[in-house]
């Protein structure tokens, strides 16, 4: 079945370090790939998507490039802030627009001042 | 507009109680959505609705829960007899569905089961 594997948290880094947090997923055909983040005491929203192959979804910093040759849809950002802090999970969804969204289990990352 | 709401925030319940909980999607959002985030499972899919098409009820853990949405808008996930490990945030989500991939997240129940 389709299934999200994420780099086990938590993951602790000083302001202005280089962030990478791993994502591989199990799919058959073409899934579309997303990044959501929690932060403290609010709800889950979406950081940013791609839906093909070779696609790069980009937002406040953070880019993820939807590579089929290594099913992997790493999560990256050149410089943390504070601010960062938070609940990152990668998730997929197959088929329409209209589908359910399959989620890895969450990496929780805090960002040192 | 506003976004997804769901009430209660909180709810607290006895063990073999029948429990309602309540989404208000996006109004015009024909998709809606019930996930659940526990300790142990992550965050799983339970159930969607999509316009008047039968629902995708594939990610409900037994016949204890169930979910209607009424006149396309306004959805009641209703767990009966609740156990101690239906204890979980109970998240509801709504897309406009079309070619937008975005589901819009509302805060949660938490559901505690004593």
């Amino acid at each position: 079945g389709n299934s999200v594997t994420q780099m086990e948290g938590p993951v602790t880094l000083s302001e202005e370090a280089f962030l990478t947090i791993n994502c591989t997923y199990t799919a058959t055909g073409y899934p579309s790939l997303f990044w959501y983040v929690q932060y403290p005491g609010e709800g889950l929203q979406l950081l940013l998507k791609a839906t093909k192959a070779d696609d790069k979804g980009s937002n406040k910093g953070f880019e993820a490039t939807y590579r089929k040759e290594t099913t992997s849809f790493h999560l990256e950002k050149g410089s943390v802030q504070v601010s960062d802090s938070a609940v990152y999970f990668c998730a997929l969804s197959k088929g329409s627009s209209a589908s359910k969204i399959i989620f890895g289990s969450g990496t929780r990352l805090s960002i040192r001042p | 507009g506003a976004g997804v709401s769901q009430s209660p925030s909180n709810k607290v319940t006895e063990k073999g109680k029948d429990v309602e909980l309540r989404c208000d999607p996006i109004s015009g959002h024909t998709a809606l959505y019930w996930y659940r985030q526990s300790l142990g499972q992550g965050l799983e899919f339970l159930i969607y609705f999509q316009g008047n098409s039968a629902p995708d009820k594939s990610g409900l853990p037994s016949d204890r829960f169930s979910a209607e949405r009424t006149g396309g808008s306004v959805s009641t996930l209703t767990i009966q007899r609740t156990q101690q490990e239906d204890s979980a945030v109970y998240l509801c989500a709504s897309s406009s569905g079309g070619s937008s991939y975005e589901q819009y997240f509302g805060p949660g129940t938490r559901l505690t089961v004593t």
